[in-house]
């Protein structure tokens, strides 16, 4: 199976910070990518699709990109809101294997 | 609106089999642009994605290989739901339990897992 590997496993950063998470597919999924936002005490929330494409009401300071084994999350500017953890997902095929997400805090 | 409500108990002693169900309002289990998953998240594992069942012309189901020897997910059209077994559970399988639809979100195949039942806290306990 394909393993998802996520980088950092946390970090600590400012309201208007740029904010950027890597993660690392250990073969070529194309951009079949997704990210998810998960807030404390509730469910994930789908962020973006196709490795960069914005899921409809998320705020344009999140973006994607990448294609193959590496791809991005950025948060343009880091707001108190996007306090979260953070996952990405492959689903070029089964099984739908999460990374281990990436904790985000206010410094 | 789509919604999941999932249900079941919250407590299963080991050895025994979890048993939980997840009904669906604004969409069918039998609709051909979605998948229905069950997915868990421990502090130890993160979110593990256990396996799907989903209708294209016909039934098929996917499991991941950890629990694909214990593990039956079944749809119930009759009822708009779909259902996770999860047999011989260990302390192990302690979690919270969620079922997420993975829907058809651009063409020709970008899925995402869109909407999500509220969690089920489960715990392998004597």
């Amino acid at each position: 199976d394909i393993q998802m590997t996520q980088s950092p496993s946390s970090l600590s950063a400012s309201v208007g910070d740029r904010v950027t998470i890597t993660c690392r597919a250990s073969q070529d999924i194309s951009n079949y990518l997704a990210w998810y936002q998960q807030k404390p005490g509730k469910v994930p929330k789908l962020l973006i699709y196709a490795a960069s494409t914005l899921q409809s009401g998320v705020p344009s300071r999140f973006s994607g990109s990448g294609s193959g084994t590496d791809f991005t999350l950025t948060i343009s500017s880091l707001q108190p809101e996007d306090v979260a953890t953070y996952y990405c997902q492959k689903y070029n095929s089964a099984p739908r294997t999460f990374g281990q997400g990436t904790k985000v805090e206010i410094k | 609106q789509v919604q999941l409500q999932q249900s079941g108990p919250g407590l299963v002693k080991p050895s025994q089999t979890l048993s939980l169900t997840c009904a669906i309002s604004g969409d069918s289990v039998s609709s051909n642009s979605a998948t229905w998953n069950w997915i868990r998240q421990s502090p130890s594992r993160g979110l593990e994605w256990l396996g799907r069942t989903y209708y294209r012309s016909k039934w098929y189901n996917d499991y991941a290989v950890s629990v694909k020897s214990r593990i039956t997910i079944n749809p119930d059209t009759s009822k708009n739901q779909f259902s996770l077994q999860l047999n011989s559970v260990t302390p192990e399988d302690t979690a919270v339990y969620y079922c997420a639809r993975d829907e058809l979100v651009a063409a020709p195949d970008y899925y995402g897992m869109d909407v999500w039942g509220q969690g089920t806290t489960v715990t392998v306990s004597s």
